[in-house]
């Protein structure tokens, strides 16, 4: 059964911490993405990369970074958490190849920043 | 103005009921649309795929895309309380190939 695991369901951080989201998937996939979901707002793309050492910004990446230093793990990190940053963050990796529009996801970390 | 823009509802609907969820957009490139299903504290999970225009049938779910309208559809026939969930649309096409855009989401109950 293929799988993304993201490290943590819940996680409660303080302002200004630094806070890693980790994520790690068993498909071999080339393509993974980090997601924030909030209510009303739908799912909107943080960050993406296509391969080992890629990023490219999302949407909406400012106050976020990424990692990917080996392929199968893709990792978000908060510089400076701050309160508007609480949410739900998803991961999801997919192929490349004519189904690369299929997402695979992860259940989710919810994230609060106090 | 959203480049996705879906009904949030939430939509309440008995067992049995045909259910209805849309989503409208704007980019012309988008070729590729999907549905996916999101259960209460899990993941969305991919549940309809289509590519361009036309219909596609699973099971008891009809996914209808008509690209001059801009307009897609996912229909639930005989929906059943274990069909509570929300639903999402997403799309992606032209240069954004593998970037998905998705709709704001639909919470759908089906109550016995």
């Amino acid at each position: 059964d293929v799988k993304v695991t993201q490290s943590s369901r819940y996680l409660v951080k303080r302002t200004g911490e630094k806070v890693f989201l980790e994520c790690v998937q068993d498909m071999d996939h080339e393509n993974m993405f980090w997601y924030r979901q909030d209510p009303g707002l739908g799912l909107r793309l943080i960050y993406f990369s296509y391969d080992v050492k890629m990023k490219e910004k999302g949407d909406i990446p400012e106050g976020y970074s990424v990692s990917r230093e080996k392929k199968e793990r893709f990792s978000l990190i908060l510089e400076s958490a701050s309160t508007n940053q609480t949410s739900m963050y998803l991961c999801a990796s997919s192929r490349v190849d004519a189904t690369n529009e299929k997402l695979f996801f992860g259940s989710g970390t919810q994230l609060s920043v106090l | 103005q959203k480049e996705v823009e879906q009904d949030p509802g939430p939509l309440s609907v008995p067992e049995g009921a045909i259910v209805s969820l849309n989503c409208t957009y704007s980019n012309s490139a988008f070729q590729y649309f999907m549905w996916y299903r999101q259960y209460s504290r899990k993941g969305p999970e991919l549940l309809m795929y289509t590519y361009s225009s036309g219909n596609k049938e699973d099971g008891r779910f009809t996914a209808q895309v008509d690209k001059s309208s801009k307009y897609i559809s996912l229909f639930i026939r005989d929906s059943q309380p274990s069909d509570s969930a929300t639903y999402l649309c997403a799309m992606t096409g032209g240069t954004s190939y593998g970037k998905l855009t998705f709709g704001q989401g639909t919470i759908l109950t089906v109550h016995p």
